[in-house]
């Protein structure tokens, strides 16, 4: 497809269980970066990528959340021993370039719940 | 880190009524500004953005912003709202001369006939 594409777009799961969040950037995009949406909290910087560069890990909240980005396109987010606190929309957005000058393309978000 | 400050969680308009919602930033250097809107059940889409130049900002769907650097403020308006434009308006700014962007805590703006 021509936008960003954020798989599953709903996940309900059990307190304690691993959940892996995909998302597949715009074709060209080098940088791509995972944000988390909370309930009137506006949105939380979690990972950058851009390139081959080391990824910029500053805003994951704990050692429980992970991300990788392989070949340079698809990337997933990764929660281990998932908690309530997690339930969140986890949102991906990418980017033609390492820049703070430009414009940032978001997919739908992956709206997770932990029971 | 900069950062930014939306003042309104929430503001009720009625149909083809003026809509401003507040945006204010703090920073002591060059200042790059966006606003971003989130309708239901989507992603985030880019509206307009201030980069250098004349401080009114036209965007799409009939908005503009504009910067005021001595109130550090970059307020969004529309003139005549419709009931489409019910959704989520985020202000962002980058952290610091880097990447990555600062969003504030959205309003959500609700349109009614």
């Amino acid at each position: 497809g021509a936008g960003v594409s954020q798989s599953p777009s709903n996940k309900v799961t059990e307190k304690g269980k691993d959940v892996e969040l995909r998302c597949d950037p715009i074709s060209g995009h080098t940088a791509l970066y995972w944000y988390r949406q909370s309930l009137g909290q506006g949105l939380e910087f979690l990972i950058y990528f851009q390139g081959n560069s080391a990824p910029d890990k500053s805003g994951l909240p704990s050692d429980r959340f992970s991300a990788e980005r392989t070949g340079g396109s698809v990337s997933t987010l990764t929660i281990q021993r998932t908690q309530q606190e997690d339930s969140a929309v986890y949102l991906c957005a990418t980017s033609r370039a390492n820049s703070n000058t430009g414009e940032l393309f978001f997919g739908e978000g992956s709206r997770l719940t932990v029971l | 880190a900069q950062s930014v400050t939306q003042l309104d969680s929430q503001v009720p308009v009625f149909e083809e009524a003026p809509v401003e919602l507040r945006c204010n930033y703090s920073s002591s250097v060059s200042v790059y500004l966006f606003w971003y809107v989130q309708y239901p059940n989507q992603g985030l889409q880019l509206l307009l953005k201030y980069l250098s130049g004349s401080t009114l900002v036209k965007g799409i769907n009939g908005f503009e912003a504009e910067f005021n650097k001595s109130q550090t403020s970059f307020p969004l308006r529309k003139p005549s709202v419709h009931i489409s434009d019910t959704a989520e308006y985020f202000c962002a700014v980058p952290s610091s001369n880097d990447y990555k962007l600062s969003f504030g805590a959205g309003t959500t703006v609700t349109v009614r006939a």
